[in-house]
């Protein structure tokens, strides 16, 4: 099996930085995806890790260290529309790659 | 395009009574996915069909079938429903892998 972890809760700044983690735990590793979900809404794609280093998509980026089974998603000039849940997610390095596990979640809210 | 699109929205059941969950994608993708999302859970997946034809069991597959009807379809059916089924289900495709999912609007189903 698998397990991802996220912090539960984050507050942020309009216009600042913040860097919401994940850590996970699993006997295989295909790489980690992001997906952002506003109250009520349906989770939206951001981005995927394949492989160790930084991608970068407008203002999120996205880290993966398979060193350290840990990534990262950083949103940088923070809107009040980034107000959401954030979910890692990762398929099983072991068969069954379709199974993606999705992390807990973490709800980024920013304040003026 | 439409991409996914889940019936009904909203659903009310009693204990013990049966219906059907109905995804829908024009996305011409292999992969379709049941999830239902609990508060503070995360979302779990339930049933996925990797491609037309076939179906396997998620994490929390007890209490419910599924079937791909096609390509475009796959139903999630609750054969006797219970509290412990109230949730927020969602139905999701992805065109192979399940690194990058698109997810419909979701079903709000509650079970008294």
């Amino acid at each position: 099996g698998q397990s991802l972890e996220q912090p539960s809760e984050v507050t942020a700044v309009e216009g600042a930085i913040v860097q919401i983690n994940c850590t996970y735990q699993t006997s295989g590793f295909y790489g980690l995806s992001w997906y952002q979900q506003h109250d009520g809404g349906a989770p939206t794609f951001l981005s995927y890790n394949a492989l160790d280093g930084l991608e970068e998509t407008g203002r999120f980026s996205s880290f993966l260290s398979r060193s350290d089974s840990y990534g990262y998603l950083l949103l940088q000039e923070l809107q009040m529309k980034d107000s959401a849940s954030y979910f890692c997610a990762a398929p099983p390095g072991s068969g069954g790659y379709q199974k993606v596990t999705f992390g807990t979640g973490t709800k980024l809210q920013v304040i003026p | 395009n439409a991409g996914v699109t889940q019936t009904p929205k909203f659903q009310v059941l009693k204990t013990g009574q049966s219906m059907t969950l109905q995804c829908a994608q024009d996305m011409n993708h292999n992969s379709m996915y049941w999830y239902r999302q609990d508060p503070g859970m995360g979302l779990r997946l339930i049933y996925y069909s990797a491609s037309e034809g076939t179906t396997d069991k998620g994490e929390v597959p007890n209490g419910y079938n599924v079937s791909r009807l096609n390509k475009r379809e796959f139903s999630l059916r609750l054969e006797s429903a219970a509290p412990s089924q109230t949730s927020v289900y969602f139905c999701a495709t992805s065109p192979g892998g399940a690194t990058e999912a698109f997810f419909g609007q979701g079903t709000r189903l509650t079970v008294v």
